[in-house]
């Protein structure tokens, strides 16, 4: 079975402070790939970055950058010297290759809310 | 120019209306679907459509209802709308099927209110 689990359900720093969302997901396929999304108060889901299992690069743009790795089934999301815009709820997702287990869906994690107190 | 752009964005309507909300796509996808996001933000997807034809139909009562009349754009109605109906739906579009490797682009939401 497919799953993504953000446990952390609520952040709260103060501005400038680095913080970093966790993302620990479960796959039986070998090709799948990892999403982040992020929903500010305003309520729409902005599309932040597609990772695909065989690049472990980290990535990096801007203040956010993304740590992947296999080992550990995990895809984590840093933001550097957070900014009170940084406020939202972000969301990590998954979408795997077997048809029958997923039937090509995304997997959604339960987001984390991040709150960056001024 | 909003990439996927819904309508309305507030809607507001008593127990046993029906109700339709508006989907447009201008990324020139093949794939458009509806999201619905519960009180806990918990995201669920309703329907897929390819090229109007639907590919994915969740469990959905068959209150629910899209409408594909071409591929940039998908329609919700809704009949007889019940108290549990109020949520935050998403339209959205990809390029291909929705599976490995396709990003999916969302519209700013419909929030909706049963009273």
């Amino acid at each position: 079975a497919q799953k993504v689990t953000q446990a952390q359900t609520e952040i709260s720093v103060v501005e400038k402070e680095d913080v970093t969302l966790d993302c620990v997901y479960e796959t039986r396929d070998t090709t799948y790939y990892l999403f982040w999304y992020k929903q500010p108060p305003s309520g729409e889901l902005v599309f932040l970055i597609r990772r695909n299992s065989f690049d472990e690069q980290n990535e990096i743009s801007g203040r956010y950058s993304w740590n992947f790795q296999k080992s550990t089934s995990s895809f984590n999301f840093t933001i550097t010297a957070s900014q009170v815009v940084d406020s939202a709820v972000y969301f990590c997702a998954l979408s795997g290759s077997l048809l029958m287990d997923s039937n090509y869906q995304l997997i959604w994690g339960a987001g984390t809310k991040l709150i960056i107190k001024p | 120019d909003t990439a996927v752009s819904q309508t309305p964005k507030y809607l507001v309507t008593q127990m046993g209306n029906d109700k339709s909300i508006k989907c447009e796509q201008n990324l020139g996808h093949d794939t458009m679907y509806w999201y619905k996001q519960d009180s806990k933000k918990f995201l669920k997807i309703m329907f897929s459509y390819n090229n109007k034809e639907l590919i994915i139909n969740e469990t959905v009562p068959n209150r629910f209802s899209p409408k594909s009349p071409d591929k940039a754009h998908l329609n919700l109605h809704i009949n007889s709308l019940e108290l549990g109906d109020s949520a935050v739906y998403f339209c959205a579009s990809s390029q291909g099927l929705q599976g490995p490797g396709n990003t999916i682009y969302f519209g700013e939401g419909s929030w909706l209110t049963v009273v």
